[in-house]
């Protein structure tokens, strides 16, 4: 079983440059989420999705964008990106709300 | 907003000990998860509590809600080499759909060689 897919592992981006972040998993599950993980800040939430074309804000949504036009995806579009977006970006899908949390592995993601 | 606190924030430990870390929150949590990351990987579950005093094993890890709800303890008994890397907590106030799970800012184990 693949799980929960992420491309690119590795990005370097120019501030002001746009980018797709993909993810997709294979394990039918209706949750998906989002979120960025800073040195010694743990994990954010971005953005995250209960279902197939619904999508809500977590605590850091500024700067980014994100669509879930069907249940396997969950792309976490950076438009204009900046500096403080250097993170390592992880996608998680789980069954429901409380439910175990499976992660991808990661996406670094440097601007300069 | 809620938030959990970590400790220790790092640890450094020889092979062989015990390790105990522990997670607290000013509010209540219904859930209680422990997860492990090592490096250039994402966070794997290592242990799930949904009941308050509920005290969970799997392998050489132990886990357990604390009474109040506001706590969760994880230890890790004789500590072998690919136990190093960052341990998360991550609380989850309530069934709702709209309460997300929360985590800590992870504990750094170090085993000196």
């Amino acid at each position: 079983n693949a799980g929960v897919t992420q491309t690119p592992k590795f990005r370097i981006l120019k501030i002001g440059q746009s980018m797709t972040l993909q993810c997709t998993q294979d394990m039918n599950h209706n949750y998906m989420y989002w979120y960025r993980q800073d040195p010694g800040m743990g994990l954010k939430l971005i953005y995250y999705s209960v279902g197939a074309g619904i999508t809500d804000k977590g605590e850091v949504p500024n700067g980014y964008n994100v669509s879930r036009s069907t249940t396997e995806d969950f792309p976490l579009r950076l438009e204009l990106a900046a500096p403080s977006q250097t993170s390592v970006y992880f996608c998680a899908s789980s069954l429901g709300q409380g439910r175990k949390l499976f992660f991808g592995s990661g996406t670094q993601l440097s601007v300069l | 907003g809620q938030q959990l606190n970590q400790s220790p924030q790092s640890m450094f430990i020889q092979e062989g000990e015990d390790v105990s870390m522990n997670c607290t929150s000013s509010s209540i949590f219904n859930t209680w998860l422990w997860y492990k990351q090592d490096p250039g990987e994402g966070p794997v579950l290592l242990i799930a509590l949904y009941k308050a005093g509920e005290l969970t094993s799997n392998g050489r890890l132990t886990a357990q809600f604390g009474i109040t709800r506001k706590d969760s303890f994880l230890n890790i008994s004789a500590s072998i080499p690919s136990d190093v890397g960052i341990y998360f907590c991550a609380g989850q106030g309530s069934m709702n759909r709209d309460d997300k799970i929360i985590f800590g800012k992870g504990t750094r184990l170090h085993i000196l060689p």
